[in-house]
């Protein structure tokens, strides 16, 4: 089975630093690509950014409104994925949710999400 | 960017009826198109990929069609358990974009 669980959410304050951790189980990790994708309170979700697999040189992608503060790594090793947050503003308030990428019909899709932890930028 | 605009924003519906989710990109996306249904306080769940192809474990009530710029999730025979939000989300291109929501509620 499947399973993402996402940990290191909490209150910071503004212009300050968080790093997130999501542990996988249940597949071969590091075949994936894998995406962190957030949700503000009562708002709809929004993509944060991507890693490719190591087949792919652990690339990255990055929605424009993180790029520059925020850095997605993985570690094969340990079956986990980190989202490291600096420069944080109040907009980033919001559940981050780890998300496994599939590999089907030629592209590349969420299929499965981690419960979320939801991260206060706050002073 | 491509914007995904979708429609109606919200929709009241009665147990048993059959309802339609629209979703419509800026720009041409050809089938690269994901549906997820989320419930309030829960994380959201794949329900069709490549805009028609049912995931796994995903009831057939479920289903997608569209290519290009229009899209649609149709979800018959409504039960309790399908009221939820519904978006849509492209991956033709980065960065990765979503609809705005469809929050489906009981009438």
């Amino acid at each position: 089975e499947v399973q993402l669980v996402e940990s290191g959410g909490g209150l910071v304050q503004p212009g300050g630093s968080l790093r997130l951790s999501c542990a996988a189980s249940g597949f071969t990790f590091s075949d994936h690509y894998m995406d962190w994708v957030r949700q503000a309170p009562g708002k709809g979700l929004e993509w944060v950014g991507r890693t490719r697999n190591r087949a792919n040189s652990y690339t990255t992608e990055y929605a424009a409104s993180v790029k520059g503060r925020f850095t997605i790594s993985r570690d094969d090793s340990k079956n986990s994925l980190y989202l490291q947050m600096n420069s944080l503003k109040t907009e980033d308030t919001a559940v981050y949710y780890c998300a496994r990428v599939y590999y089907a019909r030629s592209t590349y899709f969420i299929d499965y999400w981690g419960q979320g932890t939801l991260v206060t930028v706050s002073s | 960017d491509i914007q995904m605009t979708q429609s109606p924003s919200s929709l009241s519906a009665s147990v048993g009826d059959r309802v339609t989710i629209s979703c419509r990109a800026s720009q041409d996306i050809s089938n690269s198109l994901v549906w997820f249904q989320q419930k309030p306080g829960k994380a959201p769940k794949s329900l069709i990929y490549a805009a028609s192809f049912l995931q796994s474990g995903v009831p057939s009530k479920f289903s997608g069609s569209g290519s290009g710029t229009d899209f649609t999730l149709t979800i018959s025979s409504l039960q309790p358990e399908d009221f939820a939000t519904y978006y849509c989300q492209q991956y033709r291109s980065y960065p990765v974009t979503f609809g705005q929501g469809t929050r489906l509620e009981i009438k």
